[in-house]
């Protein structure tokens, strides 16, 4: 079975710290990304990496980083944690475009994290 | 640049009722469609998806067809079950740009069923 596995389900950091999330995907993807899914907003792109030290930027990135050290790792980073970062964290992985056209994405069970 | 949007929620039916939930898109390329389902304290999975226009994508029992006249993808089941309470969230790939890996989502339906 498919898995992404992402290292909390629920998170509470305080204003200020620096907040590692991390997520593992065991299918060999290309492609890794990092959503944030708040009420009324639907999921937003935060960053997107194609490829191991590769990354893009999404639709909202202020105030995080990544890192994709190895293919099947990655990290999102709140360098300095707001309450405004308070939110769902849903990371995804799937293969590359040009390998299967029904490009499919697989979805982590998401990180509650709080910045209180 | 890409978007999506759905109606909004919540939408509440009683047990076997016929559901719709409405989506449209803006694409430039030629995108992939697809509906996700989140239930309740889980991540997305996916439902049904279509590549291309007047495909049909189904899946237990939910039906989706891809109409590229009306830049639609209405997701509709016949008869819905208190099991199928969760949000439903429409997506399109953009399959015609370089980035075209990347999902953009819909708000998101939150759909109720009572028994």
């Amino acid at each position: 079975d498919v898995k992404v596995t992402q290292s909390s389900r629920y998170l509470v950091k305080r204003t200020g710290e620096k907040v590692f999330l991390e997520c593992v995907q065991d299918m060999d993807h290309e492609n890794m990304f990092w959503y944030r899914q708040d009420p009324g907003l639907g999921l937003r792109l935060i960053y997107f990496s194609y490829d191991v030290k590769m990354k893009e930027k999404g639709d909202i990135p202020e105030g995080y980083s990544v890192s994709r050290e190895k293919k099947e790792r990655f990290s999102l980073i709140l360098e300095s944690a707001s309450t405004n970062q308070t939110s769902m964290y849903l990371c995804a992985s799937s293969p590359p475009l040009g390998q299967i056209m029904n490009t499919e994405a697989f979805f982590g069970q998401g990180t509650r994290l709080t910045v209180v | 640049g890409d978007s999506v949007t759905q109606m909004e929620g919540p939408v509440t039916l009683s047990e076997e009722a016929f559901l719709t939930i409405n989506c449209t898109y803006t694409a430039t390329g030629y995108p992939s469609l697809f509906w996700y389902v989140q239930y309740p304290g889980e991540g997305l999975q996916l439902l049904l998806k279509a590549t291309k226009a007047d495909d049909k994508g189904s899946n237990k029992g939910f039906e989706a067809t891809y109409r590229k006249e009306t830049t639609s993808f209405h997701l509709e089941k016949g008869s819905v079950q208190v099991s199928d309470s969760a949000v439903y969230f429409c997506a399109l790939s953009d399959q015609g740009k370089s980035s075209g890996d990347k999902l953009t989502f819909g708000t998101g339906t939150r759909l109720a069923v009572r028994p």
